[in-house]
């Protein structure tokens, strides 16, 4: 167990819908980032968010968003779903925005019908 | 732009024999770091390895170690003793300092086999 939990392992949605991916951090973590990754287009930076506030933005689609609560848990949430957005969605958290030590969650599988 | 390399698609190894993973990246920056991450088939994304890019000093982590060739811009990871539980994804990463967008490359499935 890495502290990083992302729930829920495995989901299975039909195009068109929205989904909401959770990311908890490791315990004491204040930065989360979410990745995906897909066949091909291999692992991606999306979102970055370090104590509540979006730091970094990577190659994150318009019908995806995400946020961080003062819990400091995060989610994702990815809105009009189409086949391609099928992947493995990384959470990884890291003490603060200059730790790259980053410690990743073990996903959750996301599967577009 | 900022790119991270892995030719070997796929690699294989006996148990307790060494084995060497290729990465090279591509950036006009000077302070960074590298990592490798395995990924076993549980899919979890563990960190094996990193290297500061002002570090000289190759990083070792028990039998994982790295060659950081940074004028070539290389950055191999080194397994010796192979183990049956070192089979997995291995992936170089690469991020410069005061930036958040770590690139990864497209991975090595690498095989020890009995």
């Amino acid at each position: 167990d890495s502290g990083v939990t992302q729930t829920p392992k495995h989901l299975i949605t039909a195009t068109g819908q929205r989904v909401t991916l959770r990311c908890s951090p490791r315990s004491g973590d204040l930065s989360v980032y979410w990745y995906q990754q897909s066949l091909d287009q291999g692992l991606q930076f999306l979102i970055q968010y370090y104590n509540g506030e979006e730091r970094a933005k990577g190659n994150i689609l318009e019908r995806f968003s995400a946020q961080q609560f003062p819990d400091l848990h995060s989610e994702l949430n990815l809105s009009s779903l189409e086949l391609g957005d099928s992947a493995l969605y990384f959470c990884a958290s890291s003490v603060d925005h200059t730790d790259y030590g980053y410690t990743f969650g073990s996903g959750t599988r996301l599967t577009v019908v | 732009a900022q790119t991270v390399t892995q030719s070997q698609p796929e690699m294989s190894v006996q148990e307790a024999e060494t084995v060497t993973l290729s990465c090279t990246y591509d950036t006009s920056e000077n302070n960074y770091y590298l990592f490798w991450y395995k990924q076993p088939p549980s899919r979890q994304m563990i960190l094996v390895i990193r290297q500061e890019a002002y570090k000289q000093q190759n990083a070792t982590e028990n039998r994982f170690s790295v060659n950081f060739q940074k004028a070539a811009k290389s950055f191999s990871l080194k397994i010796s003793d192979s183990q049956l539980g070192d089979t997995a994804m291995y992936f170089c990463a690469f991020i410069p300092y005061n930036n958040n967008d770590m690139r990864f490359g497209a991975g090595t499935r690498l095989t020890v086999k009995p």
